[in-house]
């Protein structure tokens, strides 16, 4: 079955604690994503890869780091987790034939106390 | 600053009736214009697109209309029904930038 999967899904952490999210998919797609997701803002890139080793910022990269070494992984890192950094957390690939079609992962809600 | 803008922020709609979610943006480079479905613990998934070269899409009971003067474009759900339920999402791109709206989320009562 093709799709994206993360983990963990839930994840509540303390300020300061490092933790990656990871992400990976079984399409082949060339371009990966992630972005964040709070009430009232929708859905916010944070980072993007458009293959392996090829990584730009999105919107709100503050506070993230990623890393695309293989093209089916794409975590998201945060070196030091604080409060403002809950949310919900979705990455999403695509081809590089349809950037557009994006797919999505189930999503990862992260607390940060 | 939000370069989509979508309203309402939520909608009930009793079954059978239509439900209307609205977006507008700024940026004129947008060229794809897709409606993400979200239902509750689930990633968005794409439900229907357009592009700004024609007016209307339709796909059973989903339909988009676009007005490319306007810079606005909506998502109309044709004999609503409880299944519909979720949360609603416009976005606008251009290459590999897509820009989001808020969200509408949707109910349809029985």
């Amino acid at each position: 079955e093709a799709q994206v999967t993360q983990n963990p899904r839930y994840l509540i952490t303390v300020t300061g604690k490092k933790l990656t999210v990871t992400c990976s998919q079984n399409m082949n797609h060339e371009y990966m994503s992630w972005y964040r997701q709070d009430p009232g803002l929708g859905l916010r890139q944070i980072y993007y890869s458009m293959n392996v080793e090829v990584t730009d910022k999105g919107d709100v990269p503050e506070g993230y780091k990623v890393s695309r070494k293989e093209k089916r992984n794409f975590p998201l890192i945060l070196e030091s987790p604080s409060p403002n950094q809950t949310s919900l957390y979705f990455c999403a690939s695509a081809d590089r034939s349809s950037y557009n079609e994006q797919f999505f992962g189930p999503g990862t809600r992260l607390t940060v106390l | 600053q939000q370069q989509v803008k979508q309203s309402p922020q939520s909608l009930i709609v009793q079954k059978g009736g239509i439900s209307i979610i609205n977006c507008a943006y700024e940026n004129t480079a947008f060229d794809y214009f897709p409606w993400y479905q979200q239902f509750p613990g689930k990633g968005p998934a794409l439900l229907i697109a357009i592009r700004p070269d024609v007016s209307e899409k339709k796909e059973g009971r989903f339909t988009i209309s676009f007005n490319k003067s306007a810079k606005q474009f909506s998502l109309h759900i044709m004999d609503s029904q409880p299944g519909d339920s979720a949360t609603y999402f416009c976005a606008a791109s251009t290459g590999n930038d897509m820009r989001f709206g808020a969200g509408t989320r949707l109910t349809v009562k029985p």
